[in-house]
């Protein structure tokens, strides 16, 4: 089983829609939770930390469940500039090294 | 806004030579990390490293593979004989004591010839 899954995508919207994206995890053991943008051969740059009481920034809600291991990213009103591939990261162990989803691509058209 | 930064941006190389690929963390983080992401796939763990030692190795990290802090503000990852399949963005990233957050470098494009 893979360690963190995401939705495979990609995501074509238009502009103003709302978008969710889903993210599992195995490692029970996991400690942090992250949503990481990264344009196109750009590095990952955080989005947002994800907690089980649930945060929202501006658009962006993300919500993290940990009894299922799930996590979500939900993105209202999206603009063309949220066109990129979401990363949905797991920390874990001593270290916090972080485990990567495969990322999910997300095209906001006009 | 402090940032990670990572020299060189391109390394093309011939198959078995050595590249040493660096970094500069954040100057007050304690917790560095090399990630590597071949084209197309996804985000990978290679090494973290803390109070001069590595804490924690992925399969990948072989003995081809050392990283060192040479000085206060250098993180280096070396790979001493470079394989074909080494050719990927190396990412370098740091993280302060107490936060989870890790801040990436721009990444280094290693292509091996």
């Amino acid at each position: 089983r893979k360690e963190v899954e995401q939705d495979p995508g990609p995501f074509n919207v238009p502009e103003g829609a709302t978008v969710a994206f889903n993210c599992t995890y195995s490692n029970s053991a996991s400690q942090s939770f992250f949503w990481y943008r990264q344009d196109c051969r750009k590095e990952p740059k955080l989005l947002m930390s994800v907690y089980s009481s649930g945060n929202e920034d501006g658009r962006f809600t993300a919500q993290l469940n940990r009894a299922s291991q799930y996590i979500s990213l939900l993105i209202r009103d999206s603009k063309l500039s949220d066109s990129a591939t979401y990363l949905c990261v797991v920390g874990s162990g001593w270290g916090q090294n972080f485990v990567f989803g495969p990322g999910t691509r997300l095209s906001v058209l006009p | 806004e402090p940032e990670v930064t990572q020299t060189p941006s391109h390394q093309v190389t011939q198959m078995g030579q050595e590249v040493i690929l660096r970094c500069v963390p954040i100057s007050n983080h304690l917790y560095f990390y090399w990630y590597r992401q071949i084209l197309g796939q996804k985000v990978e763990f290679l090494v973290s490293f803390y109070n001069n030692e590595i804490s924690e190795k992925s399969e990948i990290f072989d003995d081809q593979f050392s990283v060192e802090r040479p000085d206060g503000s250098n993180f280096t990852l070396k790979i001493r004989s470079t394989k074909l399949e080494d050719s990927a963005m190396y990412f370098c990233a740091s993280r302060d004591r107490g936060q989870e957050t890790q801040y990436f470098g721009p990444g280094t494009r290693l292509l091996v010839l």
